[in-house]
């Protein structure tokens, strides 16, 4: 069954980097993208950006441009997102996310990782 | 980057009806692409509810059905049930960006 695992909560100092990975199983990683979705604690779902696990193609929201990047790596099925100079204000849970190529719905997700900045 | 609205919140009792509604504008949903809804239950992940405006995924009740028109998406939830309480996202694209709606919080009364 299609599955994506995420690594484990983490505390992290304000300046500091972080990286979360999304190990995916039973497809096809190469033919689907995989996006990025936060939500802040107590706020909405806020869409961070798409890596083509295929070419490693991204596109990045306006907002995340810079200190954000995305990363996959085919042979271990794997998407990584960094995000850098962590603020308070990224403390959030990070959640992969499959979807087809193209502007289509995201039909699996990951359990979400807590990323704590305390300020 | 475009934003689609939702209302905060909406309710009903057991066994009535709901709409949810998600307002973009011409640069996404009016623009042709496709609105796309999720349920997120508290403390989980999102989970698809419908895709491509009116499709349920195996599994979702027939209770859960939805609609585009113009600029606009709308949710309905038939029958509500005490578990249907949580939060529900609209989700369009734009320009090859991704967004979401603001977010609903549906309480059974």
């Amino acid at each position: 069954q299609v599955q994506l695992e995420q690594s484990e909560a983490d505390v992290k100092k304000p300046g500091a980097s972080v990286r979360v990975s999304c190990k995916t199983s039973g497809f096809f990683f190469a033919a689907y993208y995989i996006h990025w979705v936060r939500q802040a604690p107590g706020q909405g779902l806020e869409w961070m950006g798409w890596i083509n696990a295929n070419n490693g193609d991204t596109i990045y929201a306006q907002k995340f441009q810079g200190r954000f990047t995305m990363t996959r790596d085919r042979s271990t099925r794997t998407a990584y997102m960094e995000l850098t100079s962590l603020r308070s204000d990224d403390t959030a849970v990070y959640y992969c996310a499959r979807a087809d190529p193209g502007p289509y719905e995201f039909d699996f997700w990951g359990q979400g990782t807590l990323v704590s900045v305390p300020s | 980057q475009s934003v689609l609205t939702q209302p905060p919140s909406v309710s009903g009792a057991p066994g009535q009806r709901v709409t949810i509604s998600c307002t973009g504008g011409r640069a996404d949903i009016g623009a042709g692409y496709d609105v796309h809804w999720y349920q997120q239950l508290p403390g989980r992940a999102p989970k698809l509810l419908i895709s491509g405006n009116t499709n349920r995924p195996s599994g979702v009740p027939d209770r859960f059905s939805a609609s585009t028109s113009g600029t606009s998406a709308s949710l309905v939830i038939t029958g509500l049930q005490a578990d249907d309480e949580a939060d529900y996202y609209c989700q369009s694209y734009g320009s090859s960006l991704s967004v979401f709606g603001t977010g609903t919080t549906l309480t059974v009364l």
